[in-house]
């Protein structure tokens, strides 16, 4: 198992500025996936985040907005960049150690006002 | 790429009734996993059940099981007995059993509510 502490909790944020997200793992892993979960929606995959190279985005979302770091292999940050309200968002990280079964940090609730 | 369909919105049913809530997919992929996943009000994801595809007997974990029809691609998650702490949001999802850097593909959601 694994167990991920992500912070902040929650935030609101003016338009036009930055947060990072950031994302401890209890153990070492090789992927580290982050999602958005927009207001009654799913989750959808951001990007998925190697220790030691480039993140790799899914359709839709790029480095300039998203742009994430991994600078070890239990820990990763996402930083949503020049926010605007449609980022208003929980935001997840995960991990999937085995692929059996993925676990996940409690979320970032995101409001931009 | 995979694609993951729940057509029931939202349920509602009283408590200790049976409760099935219904999950498609497509991909061309033969080896990986199927989650129901629970998101309560605290947003923490909870995983409920996993079914591996190459194995044809339906996982069970006490109350919840399920119909993994493979060649349907069918994944639907029965909840026996229903409890009042069932109330969540239940999303399918998809998993590649090996391969690149690919993470969860989520259904959207079924909203289910136990009325007391």
């Amino acid at each position: 198992s694994a167990v991920i502490s992500q912070k902040p909790s929650r935030d609101i944020c003016q338009r036009g500025t930055s947060l990072t997200i950031q994302c401890q793992v209890d153990s070492q892993v090789t992927m580290m996936f982050w999602y958005r979960q927009q207001p009654g929606q799913s989750l959808t995959l951001i990007a998925t985040a190697n220790q030691g190279s480039e993140a790799t985005y899914e359709s839709g979302f790029v480095i300039d907005k998203f742009p994430i770091s991994r600078p070890n292999l239990t820990f990763s940050t996402l930083t949503v960049s020049n926010m605007s309200p449609e980022d208003s968002s929980i935001y997840l990280c995960s991990v999937a150690p085995t692929r059996a079964e993925a676990f996940f940090g409690q979320g970032t609730r995101l409001t931009v006002v | 790429a995979q694609t993951v369909t729940q057509s029931q919105p939202e349920m509602s049913v009283q408590e200790a009734e049976t409760v099935t809530l219904s999950c498609t997919y497509d991909t061309s992929e033969n080896n990986y996993y199927l989650f129901w996943y629970k998101q309560p009000p605290s947003r923490q994801m909870i995983l409920v059940i996993r079914q591996e595809a190459y194995k044809q007997q339906n996982a069970t974990e006490n109350r919840f099981s399920v119909n993994f029809q493979k060649a349907a691609k069918s994944f639907s998650l029965k909840i026996s007995d229903s409890q009042l702490g069932d109330t969540a949001m239940y999303f399918c999802a998809f998993m590649k059993r090996s391969g690149g850097a690919d993470g969860l593909t989520f259904g959207k959601g079924t909203h289910l509510i136990i009325q007391p």
